[in-house]
């Protein structure tokens, strides 16, 4: 079945800094999708960032990259030069590639950068 | 380019009472996937919707039913309300087929329900 496990339930960063979420997933499927959406206060979900099973190398946009390491199942964000705009919830998740849209949610990290 | 539009924002019912949820995805998107979001749960998958047909549904009870449209639109609606379908209810909709790069879910700002 799947899973999505992010184990930070809070985490705090100074403005500037970089900071890694951590996201670690299940599942049987050789192809599925991995994202990360942002959740402010106001409760829109962005998206930020994807990672296929199969490329090679980690996404990248923007101030926003994912350590893919395959074997370990793990997915992390990393956010680079934080921003007091960037406090807000992280949400990992995970799509199977077989059976439709059905998309599977982390927990959530809460993320606060301190100015 | 409009984006994924929930109507209404926020609502407040009674136990007992039911509710519709109304989600128009954006232009071309023919996927439509509704998710409950509660402090306790987080964000669990109700069902999803591509070409009017449902693909797939999550562990809810039966008074959680949906449908799609043939312009993509979809409906959610909640029968027999209790306390606890008080929660963030967001709907999202993605463009291509699966397996392809990039089809990210797009979501809507979501309708706050409140069961009273």
């Amino acid at each position: 079945a799947q899973k999505i496990t992010q184990t930070q339930p809070g985490m705090f960063v100074q403005e500037k800094e970089a900071v890694t979420l951590d996201c670690t997933y299940d599942t049987s499927d050789p192809s599925y999708g991995l994202f990360w959406y942002k959740q402010p206060s106001s409760g829109e979900m962005i998206f930020l960032i994807y990672q296929g099973s199969y490329d090679q190398q980690n996404a990248t946009e923007g101030r926003y990259s994912l350590n893919f390491q395959k074997a370990r199942k793990s997915a992390n964000l990393v956010i680079s030069a934080s921003q007091l705009g960037d406090s807000a919830m992280y949400f990992c998740a995970m799509r199977e590639n077989t059976g439709g849209f059905k998309t599977i949610f982390g927990a959530g990290t809460r993320l606060f950068v301190k100015a | 380019k409009a984006g994924v539009t929930q109507t209404p924002r926020y609502l407040i019912k009674t136990r007992g009472q039911q509710v519709t949820l109304s989600c128009s995805p954006i232009s071309g998107h023919r996927s439509v996937s509704w998710y409950q979001q509660t402090p306790g749960q987080g964000l669990q998958f109700l069902f999803e919707y591509f070409s009017e047909t449902q693909r797939n549904k999550g562990n809810f009870p039966g008074r959680f039913s949906g449908r799609q449209f043939s312009n993509s639109r979809s409906e959610m609606n909640v029968s027999t309300l209790e306390l606890g379908d008080s929660a963030l209810y967001l709907c999202a909709s993605s463009l291509v087929p699966e397996g392809a790069k990039g089809t990210e879910a797009f979501f809507g700002q979501g309708t706050r329900l409140t069961v009273v």
